[in-house]
């Protein structure tokens, strides 16, 4: 119940183009979802982060949308870029627990110019 | 530039070195992490600081030690480590609040020989 399952592993977009990544979690608990962002040889960066009560949230090039009801949620990157090429993992957490997160697998995207 | 630092960036050890990672922020948050990451894998949360105490050990062995001297600082102490130990390690900070937001280093990456 604690697993946040992340796809595509991997993801191949042309430079402007938009990459999509998805996620989906079954404890119903989860109270806060963020997406971190990793380039190679540097510690995750938070991107972006939502909660259970709003469906959609937009910060730049990158939206959130969220569907409670289905225990999903999507990182959408409009316009990619080849500085956009890193690996992205989806988490949630449970405050009650600790502020303990538990990630997604990644998604390791590759921008192409 | 991140403010969580950690040093040292590379560490070599054998089985039966003694070493310690460390990890410091100035951001006046009370919650610190030690995380674990594999190559192409997801932060494994090792331990939670929260007020200095340490709140969360995720089953960790304990030929890994951490200490949290002050809020702003935490060690991880190694003893004993072996091969399938070698990993980046990430510290982590946050506030202790609602949002959950992690700031974390760049990791340092122990190789055990």
């Amino acid at each position: 119940q604690q697993q946040v399952k992340q796809s595509p592993q991997s993801l191949i977009v042309q430079k402007g183009g938009i990459s999509i990544i998805n996620c989906a979690y079954e404890n119903t608990a989860f109270d806060y979802f963020p997406w971190y962002q990793q380039f190679p040889g540097k510690g995750p960066a938070l991107l972006i982060a939502i909660r259970p009560d709003v469906s959609e949230k937009k910060e730049g090039r990158f939206t959130i949308s969220f569907n409670k009801s289905a225990k999903q949620f999507s990182l959408h990157i409009m316009d990619s870029q080849p500085g956009d090429s890193a690996t992205y993992f989806c988490a949630a957490r449970i405050k009650a627990a600790g502020n303990k997160l538990t990630f997604g697998g990644g998604t390791r995207v590759l921008v192409k110019p | 530039d991140t403010e969580v630092t950690q040093t040292p960036k590379h560490l070599v050890m054998g089985m039966t070195n003694k070493k310690s990672l460390k990890c410091e922020q100035h951001m006046g948050h009370r919650a610190m992490y030690w995380y674990k990451q594999k190559a192409k894998k997801p932060p494994e949360l090792m331990f939670v600081y929260s007020y200095e105490k340490l709140s969360i050990n995720e089953s960790v062995p304990s030929r890994f030690s951490p200490e949290c001297p002050n809020s702003s600082l935490l060690n991880l102490h190694l003893h004993a480590l072996q091969p399938e130990d070698s990993a980046l390690y990430l510290c982590a900070s946050s506030q202790l609040s609602n949002t959950g937001e992690l700031f974390f280093g760049e990791g340092s990456r122990l190789t055990v020989l």
